[in-house]
């Protein structure tokens, strides 16, 4: 079934370590992005990349990095977990370089920092 | 910079009468609009989206929404309410100029509760 996965689906992290959230697409989307899910704050952007091989930052970069090596991966990284990135963290993706398209979710990934 | 406001935290509505859902955005070039759900412990998923033409737009389960550009508004509507629209509701915004990302940027989230 064609979309997006990632893993873990929920993960307990002691502060200090580091952490890769992994998300692919089957979908030949070129862009991609990355949320953070914070009760009372909504969905904001942490990273994203418009096409492979470009990433930008998004609204709250800071302690995050990506990368985009082909079109259908786009892994998170947590460098140094701290227990602010506790959070549901969302990776989309959204067709070709249209901007009128709509953006389709995984299923998040419930991450913990302790 | 684009930015999106969802000025209520939660909106109550009785079971079978309309809804609205606010939603205001800027953005430097025209707008490219969209809403969301969420249903608990799942991730978003896509109702409508304004891309030129018709104020007014169709989408998903009942729900529509009206473009306003003098008033840099996006609401979403529903004629008739159902309990199970009971959800999270996310405005979002991209900027339509040809030399921009593709960053998508979301409003804080509207909890619609329908009682019956």
């Amino acid at each position: 079934i064609a979309g997006i996965t990632q893993a873990p689906t929920s993960q307990i992290l002691a502060a200090g370590r580091r952490m890769t959230l992994r998300c692919t697409q089957d979908m030949r989307h070129n862009a991609m992005y990355w949320y953070r899910q914070d009760l009372g704050l909504g969905l904001r952007l942490i990273h994203y990349s418009n096409t492979a091989g470009t990433t930008g930052k998004g609204e709250v970069p800071d302690g995050y990095s990506v990368s985009r090596a082909n079109t259908d991966d786009f892994p998170l990284t947590l460098a140094s977990a701290v227990p602010s990135q506790t959070s549901v963290y969302f990776c989309a993706s959204s067709q070709d370089r249209a901007q009128d398209t709509e953006a389709f979710f995984g299923q998040g990934t419930r991450l913990t920092v302790v | 910079a684009q930015s999106v406001a969802q000025p209520e935290d939660q909106v109550n509505v009785a079971e079978g009468n309309p809804l609205t859902v606010k939603c205001t955005y800027s953005v430097s070039g025209n707008p490219y609009l969209f809403w969301y759900v969420q249903y608990p412990n799942r991730g978003l998923q896509f109702l409508l989206k304004y891309i030129t033409g018709d104020n007014l737009v169709k989408g998903s389960y009942g729900f529509e929404a009206e473009f306003n550009k003098s008033q840099t508004s996006f609401h979403l509507k529903k004629p008739s309410a159902l309990v199970s629209d009971s959800a999270l509701y996310f405005c979002a915004v991209r900027d339509a100029r040809v030399d921009s990302s593709y960053k998508l940027i979301f409003g804080s989230g509207t909890r619609l509760l329908v009682r019956p």
